[in-house]
């Protein structure tokens, strides 16, 4: 394990449903982020938590909201998503949020919008 | 602009064998290129990390090659093994906390 968790691992919602994943690092880590990963397309980098504070959020539709109460967990909040939003959600942390410092990854949210 | 491609998209090879995936790419400036391994249904794992002085790294049966010159790196897998089934993502630094991901090498490893 590599020390980062999420839940749910599978999440199956309709469009105007709303949802949370939730992630938590047992590393002592002071970045937090959240990835998106689809079929045969790179990771694309959503939001950076910085010491609790959000510090880049890469033009992410609204309809995705994250938050992060403390150093230890971070959710993504999701409301009236599309059916184009079905992916491979993934969780990282690192010591600090720089380039040089490995992300260590959660086992990600495999999440289906109907 | 700033782009890393990986190949083969996939590849099957018998247990036992040795393989070598490329990754070429644009990114500029360069800091640190990173491969990491992705098994199904789990986040992905760094294997290595290489800066620009670094044209060669280890990590048991995997050996990650750096030109830097030509802007590319391979990554040679040793003796496979059915565990080495996974996808391999290839990830380049421009610097600073940026970070850009290659689409990743599907290796499926058979007895």
């Amino acid at each position: 394990e590599t020390g980062v968790t999420q839940t749910p691992r599978h999440l199956v919602m309709g469009m105007t449903n709303k949802k949370s994943l939730k992630c938590e690092q047992h590393l002592g880590h002071n970045a937090m982020y959240w990835y998106k990963q689809s079929a045969k397309k790179p990771l694309e980098l959503m939001f950076v938590y910085s010491l609790e504070e959000r510090v880049e959020n890469n033009s992410v539709p609204s309809r995705f909201s994250p938050e992060c109460p403390n150093s230890s967990h971070l959710f993504l909040h999701l409301h009236t998503l599309q059916p184009e939003d079905s992916a491979l959600y993934l969780c990282a942390s690192s010591q600090s949020w720089t380039s040089r410092e490995t992300q260590y990854f959660g086992p990600g949210t495999r999440l289906l919008v109907l | 602009k700033n782009q890393v491609e990986q190949s083969p998209q996939s590849l099957i090879i018998l247990e036992g064998k040795n393989c070598t995936l490329q990754c070429n790419y644009t990114v500029s400036p360069f800091s640190n290129l990173r491969w990491y391994k992705q098994d199904t249904g789990r986040g992905p794992v760094s294997l290595t990390i290489m800066t620009f002085s670094e044209n060669t790294k280890s990590n048991g049966r995997y050996t990650a090659t750096l030109d830097a010159d030509t802007k590319q790196s391979s990554l040679h897998i040793t003796a496979s093994q059915l565990s080495d089934s996974a996808s391999y993502i290839c990830v380049v630094s421009p610097g600073k906390d940026k970070l850009i991901f290659g689409t990743g090498t599907r290796l499926q490893v058979f007895p």
